[in-house]
């Protein structure tokens, strides 16, 4: 079946550390996506990719990186210049008229 | 800049009854979607319906159907018959065109069905 696997699904990450969020889909996209969910709202756009070896950056970029060396992966590093990166991750794959989104990352700082 | 409102944080329903989540939406671009999303306590999103800006009639699937006025810019779903497992998150994002079909997402709406 055709689908986007994040992992891990839980992850512990000490102060000053990157950490790096996987993100694979199987559905043929050309465009991914990565948002950010803090607790009680709305999801905010972290990066974007529209084609391989292309990205740019959406609305809350800071302390985050990407790559998208293959069209299936997107992976997101949450940088130690992140301040405050408890959070939920989601990824995302489509474009027009259908994105499918993964089952998500819980982010937490120890 | 694109922006989404959903201006209801929270609303709560009787078992079977029907139920509007309003949304509306600013973009002055003609080519637009609007979708409708919904999160359960998992965290996954779970697509509920879709309307393209020059589509003519308003989309229906099973017991979810939008509300399209794009005279006003808004695009509220209708939940008939709602159900214990419909209490959710709601979302209800748009794309544009322009801004290479990024999805925009609101604050969304606390669903909570009364049994």
């Amino acid at each position: 079946d055709g689908g986007i696997t994040q992992s891990p699904k839980y992850l512990f990450r000490k102060e000053g550390q990157n950490v790096t969020l996987s993100c694979e889909q199987n559905l043929n996209h050309d465009a991914m996506y990565w948002y950010r969910q803090d607790p009680g709202q709305g999801l905010r756009l972290i990066y974007y990719s529209q084609i391989v070896n292309d990205f740019q950056k959406g609305d809350i970029a800071e302390g985050y990186s990407v790559s998208r060396e293959k069209k299936e992966s997107f992976p997101l590093t949450v940088t130690s210049a992140q301040k405050n990166p408890t959070a939920f991750y989601l990824c995302a794959s489509g474009q027009s008229g259908g994105y499918t989104f993964g089952s998500g990352t819980r982010l937490t700082v120890v | 800049a694109q922006k989404i409102t959903q201006t209801q944080p929270g609303m709560f329903v009787q078992e079977k009854e029907a139920v509007t989540l309003d949304c509306t939406y600013d973009t002055s671009d003609p080519s637009y979607g609007l979708f409708w999303y919904k999160q359960p306590s998992s965290g996954e999103m779970i697509f509920l319906i879709y309307q393209g800006s020059y589509d003519q009639q308003n989309a229906t699937e099973g017991r979810y159907s939008l509300n399209f006025q794009k005279a006003r810019k808004s695009a509220n779903l209708v939940i008939s018959a709602s159900q214990l497992g419909d209490s959710a998150m709601y979302f209800c994002p748009h794309n544009v065109e322009e801004y290479g079909n990024k999805l925009v997402f609101g604050a969304g709406t606390i669903l909570r069905v009364k049994s």
